[in-house]
């Protein structure tokens, strides 16, 4: 069974821009997480997804959002980037959401974002 | 979701079993207890989880104490390549995956 595949893996762009990245959750997940890994704040909760609906959001400010498709196929998206948002960004999918023993999460590789 | 404690670093000889400690004290009763391993650029990898009982897989064992305020990771037989950052997490079932700071654990020959 394939894993969690982030695309890009790599990305450099430029203060004011935006981004979007993507995930594509293991077969058959239904729930999705986003984090975001720095070397001074670590791994960082953003958002999770399940069945389209947000369902937990971290503390980080609008610029930051998220979505997920009828396929659990995810997305987030940064606006107005800033240098400090800079990173390892990390998806995360999960069998299904709120229920045990289900909240295994299983990591992609992520996407390395470097703002200029 | 409860804190949890953990040392920032411990070494550990390879073939040797590695108990790794995690202090989680105001730990609520329906709270489980994760730990995941994140080796150096990869994602984190779920290694174990439980609630009250002690658990063991493939990969470790976990030692919950009677009162649930702490917790100890047991890797068997380290090996080189479970040098990593341990990180032990307290879920709530529906809520959110707060990771701290770990345990770089080095596993030396």
């Amino acid at each position: 069974k394939a894993g969690v595949t982030q695309t890009p893996r790599y990305l450099i762009k430029t203060r004011g821009q935006q981004v979007t990245l993507s995930c594509s959750p293991i077969s058959g997940h239904r729930s999705v997480s986003w984090y975001q890994q720095t070397p001074g704040q670590g791994l960082q909760f953003l958002f999770e997804y399940f069945s389209e609906t947000q369902r937990n959001k971290g503390n980080f400010p609008g610029r930051f959002s998220g979505r997920q498709f009828s396929n659990s196929r995810s997305e987030m998206n940064v606006s107005t980037l800033e240098l400090g948002d800079s990173a390892l960004y990390l998806c995360a999918s999960s069998l299904s959401f709120g229920t045990q023993p289900y909240n295994e999460q299983f990591f992609g590789p992520g996407t390395r974002l470097t703002v200029l | 979701d409860a804190k949890t404690t953990q040392p920032p670093s411990m070494d550990c000889a390879e073939g040797r079993a590695a108990n790794l400690p995690c202090n989680h004290s105001t730990i609520s009763g329906n709270e489980y207890v994760y730990w995941y391993r994140q080796i150096h650029s990869q994602g984190p990898q779920y290694i174990i989880h439980g609630l009250k009982n002690n658990e063991t897989n493939e990969m470790a064992s976990l030692i919950i104490t009677e009162d649930r305020k702490s917790s100890t990771l047991i890797l068997p037989h380290a090996t080189l390549r479970d040098t990593a950052v341990y990180y032990c997490i307290v879920h709530l079932t529906g809520g959110k995956f707060q990771f701290g700071a770990g345990t770089q654990v080095v596993v030396t020959p």
